[in-house]
């Protein structure tokens, strides 16, 4: 089954740097999904990409599909506190049933004022 | 507009005791629904899909179960708790098209056994 694996598990940065997110997928990604999750609540959709090569831009983060489709990137330019949170890669597991998503086990950010 | 509610959102109980955590979608009809659980350290699992009202799929091997009495509506039980099912856990709700599933979360249980 398909597996995915997020790096770093944590980050803490200055407020107003710049920070990446990797998502690494042990197969190809048919569907890659970024969703943002504060502590105690539920999930937050962030955006999906499903073409290699594709970027998608939302406020100051943008996350990227590399060509090969195996690898998606989230970067924050200029992070701020509201930035802070645990963010999860989802992807779509074709080889199991239904396609349900499944996800990494998520990258906690700490954003210091 | 479509929206997911789940409750309590925290909930206390003992090693033994029945659970119950229910979850409603507005706004849409016949989606397919989700239980999610979040351990420490151990990413999110799906539990538990339904594609319709009655039908049930588990993806692991558990002390939980999950029903579907009504098209929005999900539940999941137990009949006795475990420590080990302490987490924190999530119902979702998607509308499959041909080339996206888009899962939408409900703001979560967080279930402490004891």
């Amino acid at each position: 089954s398909q597996e995915l694996e997020q790096s770093p598990q944590s980050l803490i940065v200055q407020e107003g740097k710049n920070l990446t997110i990797n998502c690494t997928s042990s197969k190809t990604l048919y569907g890659l999904y970024w969703y943002k999750q504060k502590y105690g609540e539920g999930l937050i959709f962030l955006m999906m990409l499903q073409k290699g090569g594709e970027e998608k831009s939302h406020e100051k983060i943008t996350a990227k599909l590399d060509e090969k489709k195996q690898q998606s990137s989230l970067h924050i330019t200029a992070s701020q506190p509201s930035h802070a949170g645990i963010y999860l890669c989802g992807a779509a597991d074709y080889g199991g049933s239904q396609g349900n998503l499944i996800f990494g086990k998520g990258t906690k950010l700490s954003v210091k004022p | 507009s479509q929206t997911i509610h789940q409750w309590p959102a925290t909930l206390v109980q003992p090693v033994g005791s029945p659970l119950s955590l229910e979850c409603t979608v507005e706004g849409t009809s016949n989606p397919n629904l989700y239980w999610y659980r979040q351990a420490a350290g151990r990413g999110l699992q799906l539990l538990f899909y339904s594609v319709g009202i009655g039908q049930i799929s588990s993806e692991v091997p558990q002390n939980l179960s999950a029903s579907r009495p009504q098209d929005r509506q999900f539940i999941l039980s137990s009949k006795k708790l475990l420590l080990s099912d302490s987490g924190f856990y999530l119902c979702a709700w998607s509308v499959r098209t041909a080339s996206n599933e888009k899962l939408f979360f409900g703001s979560g249980t967080q279930l402490s056994v004891l």
